[in-house]
């Protein structure tokens, strides 16, 4: 099971924004982030814990490890308003967390 | 390009079956596994199940297991999810999805655009 916090945050552009994900128990690194915008598909964004997925800007990275990994945003942009989800990998059933709706102030 | 082109929005009532595709393109379809994910209306992500296509072993979330079914036609690159009697609470969107590396089930890098399936008597 993951836990993602907080459900919603309210920032402003340019600020630095952290969405923490915690597991149950210990997983590998195999630990995804997700961006999702309304009616669209997710996309990825973060893979085995760290990794920039292709194409994704450097203002998004991740970090953790075992049973708690973040994502940070250093610098909020107009196009990073959306729902964010981490997603583990590790073992079945493959979960996601509950979501982060990013809001603007 | 990869893609993955998802059936067109279903509207069925309690009880109905339903089967729902995706279909691959610009890659080896039976390499990579498939995965489905339901979203249900303002609500979260859900994995459904995964799919490899060379042998078609499945893996079912628990809660799911035993009433939706997952299958693949090798001949036409497709990919299905199914259901033999609906239920209300299966209203959602549904996405299919595929990792970013062939023979293993790890991050999903590509997706379909989604079917909305809506079950209402």
């Amino acid at each position: 099971q993951l836990t993602q916090s907080p459900s919603f945050l309210s920032a402003s552009v340019g600020e630095r924004v952290t969405i923490t994900c915690r597991a149950s128990q210990g997983i590998s690194n195999k630990f995804a982030w997700y961006q999702q915008k309304p009616g669209k598909a997710p996309k990825l964004l973060i893979y085995d814990v760290f990794q920039l997925q292709s194409g994704v800007p450097s203002r998004f990275s991740g970090s953790g490890s075992a049973t708690e990994f973040t994502l940070t945003i250093s610098s909020l942009q107009p196009e990073d308003f959306a729902t964010y989800y981490c997603q583990q990998l590790h073992l079945y059933p493959l979960t996601f967390g509950g979501g982060t709706k990013v809001e603007t102030k | 390009e990869v893609r993955l082109v998802q059936s067109g929005a279903e509207v069925k009532k309690p009880g109905e079956s339903l089967k729902i595709s995706c279909q691959a393109s610009g890659y080896t379809f039976p390499s990579y596994w498939i995965a489905w994910v339901r979203q249900m209306p303002g609500e979260g992500l859900e994995w459904v199940g995964t799919i490899y296509p060379r042998d078609s072993d499945a893996k079912y979330n628990p809660a799911l297991e035993g009433h939706v079914s997952l299958s693949v036609d090798q001949s036409i690159n497709t990919a299905y999810l199914h259901w033999r009697s609906l239920k209300a609470s299966d209203s959602a969107m549904y996405f299919c999805a595929r990792p970013s590396l062939p023979g293993v089930v790890n991050v999903f890098e590509t997706w379909g655009q989604g079917t909305m399936v809506t079950v209402s008597s």
